[in-house]
């Protein structure tokens, strides 16, 4: 296994442009995450999937960003009408149980 | 709200050495503890991890104490290493979420 990939790894848009990034878990891992980062933060709690299930989410996750996770694989994140303060590193991570989770390399994104 | 801080933005310590880096948790509730290793350009790597029912945990080089009624946790790193130079993330979770809580992160330098 190569681990947990994310495509793409940068993406440059303009403001009101909407972006989609993809994440490929880890084959067995039913868990899938997703964080954003910022300059200087830690990574912060976006969604959660189990399998296909979208569990959780973080008050973060306003009304223009939404996750899909079909058939429990890949999942993705979109982001409609960005805005500057869309800026970050969107990471994405996967795991077998609550514990370890393995992260992806992560995609950065620049809303100009 | 800043549950999990480390209060420490950098540290450099000589090749050999001992290098320890310090977190704090305010949320009662956080019942594993994970460090992960960040470089750049790269997602973070999971590096090592305690439950609440233990006061310590070893691998290899890397050791992690846990102080419950103190709400602290550190990472020792015996002999530090010029490879071990990257940024370390403090995380906590709870049995009840499904989010994990970041610390800001710590960047290490070690000195050859």
């Amino acid at each position: 296994d190569t681990g947990v990939s994310q495509d793409p790894r940068h993406k440059i848009t303009k403001r009101g442009q909407n972006v989609t990034f993809r994440c490929d878990p880890i084959s067995e891992h039913n868990r899938l995450y997703w964080y954003r980062q910022t300059l200087g933060q830690g990574p912060e709690f976006l969604t959660y999937f189990q399998n296909e299930a979208q569990l959780e989410k973080s008050r973060l996750l306003s009304d223009r960003f939404s996750a899909e996770r079909p058939k429990g694989s890949f999942s993705t994140l979109e982001i409609q009408r960005t805005e500057q303060g869309d800026s970050a590193m969107y990471l994405c991570a996967s795991s077998f149980s609550r514990d370890e989770q393995y992260f992806g390399p992560g995609t950065r994104l620049t809303v100009t | 709200d800043q549950q999990v801080k480390q209060n420490s933005p950098s540290l450099s310590v000589q090749e050999g050495r001992i290098s320890i880096l310090n977190c704090d948790y305010t949320n009662s509730m956080f019942d594993y503890f994970l460090w992960y290793k960040k470089y750049p350009a790269e997602g973070p790597t999971f590096l090592i991890s305690i439950s609440s029912i233990k006061d310590k945990n070893e691998d290899g080089r890397f050791t992690v104490f846990l102080n419950k009624s103190a709400k602290h946790l550190s990472l020792h790193i015996v002999p530090s290493q010029p490879g071990d130079s990257a940024v370390y993330f403090c995380a906590a979770s709870s049995y009840n979420n499904n989010d994990m809580r970041f610390g800001a992160g710590t960047r290490l330098t070690v000195k050859p």
